[in-house]
């Protein structure tokens, strides 16, 4: 069945360092979504890309969708405390996401 | 508030127990869905319910069975509880491309 790795599994950074982590999926997505949950709370979304090799930021976040639309990425400049928790990337199923292993970021100040 | 309300927050229950869990989407979603997350894991998807149909099954056990109601809030039901089903159980809801709406969870220990 299909399956979205995500890597590192953990993040160990100093705050104002960055930090990447990468999603990849077995089959091609018509679309990806990026979710971060904090420590003992609930996924909350961030952003969705649809098409080939699209970028889009938020403030520090620059994600990324692959050229084949089977992998995608999340890069965070300059992490900042507040960054601390887990993301998910998310890939496009049949009326459903299948989510990654997700990547544990902690910060150190 | 996320505006998806699950019902209980915590719940402690033995093995060979039986629970129900519950879900109210926002309003105006028809979908439902439900991951389990178990310590440290990703979100396993359960099963998607759109407007009281099934419409996507996960890797979701026999012994659990979901179903959403005319009012649109659904329930997840877990049979002969096992220590190993003690998780997370989150429910969602959607609407296209702004992504799933979590509820705050459910968190099952099973003793």
């Amino acid at each position: 069945g299909q399956q979205v790795m995500q890597i590192p599994q953990y993040q160990h950074v100093q705050e104002g360092e960055d930090f990447t982590t990468y999603c990849n999926s077995s089959t091609t997505l018509s679309n990806i979504q990026w979710y971060k949950q904090r420590p003992g709370g609930h996924p909350v979304f961030l952003i969705q890309l649809v098409k080939s090799g699209e970028v889009k930021k938020q403030k520090r976040l620059t994600f990324q969708f692959g050229e084949a639309k089977k992998n995608s990425s999340l890069h965070i400049t300059a992490t900042q405390t507040t960054d601390v928790g887990t993301y998910f990337c998310a890939g496009s199923g049949t009326y459903k996401y299948i989510f990654g292993t997700g990547t544990r970021l902690k910060v150190l100040a | 508030d996320s505006g998806v309300t699950q019902t209980p927050k915590h719940l402690i229950t033995a093995t060979g127990q039986r629970v129900t869990l519950r879900c109210s989407p926002r309003s105006g979603d028809l979908s439902v869905y439900w991951y389990q997350q178990s310590l440290d894991q990703g979100l396993q998807f359960l099963i998607h319910y759109y407007n009281g149909e099934e419409r996507a099954k996960g890797n979701i056990l026999e012994r659990f069975s979901a179903q959403q109601f005319p009012d649109l809030h659904s329930e997840l039901n877990l049979s002969s509880l096992e220590l190993g089903d003690s998780a997370l159980y989150f429910c969602a809801s959607s609407v296209a491309e702004f992504g799933y709406t979590f509820g705050s969870g459910t968190r099952l220990t099973v003793v």
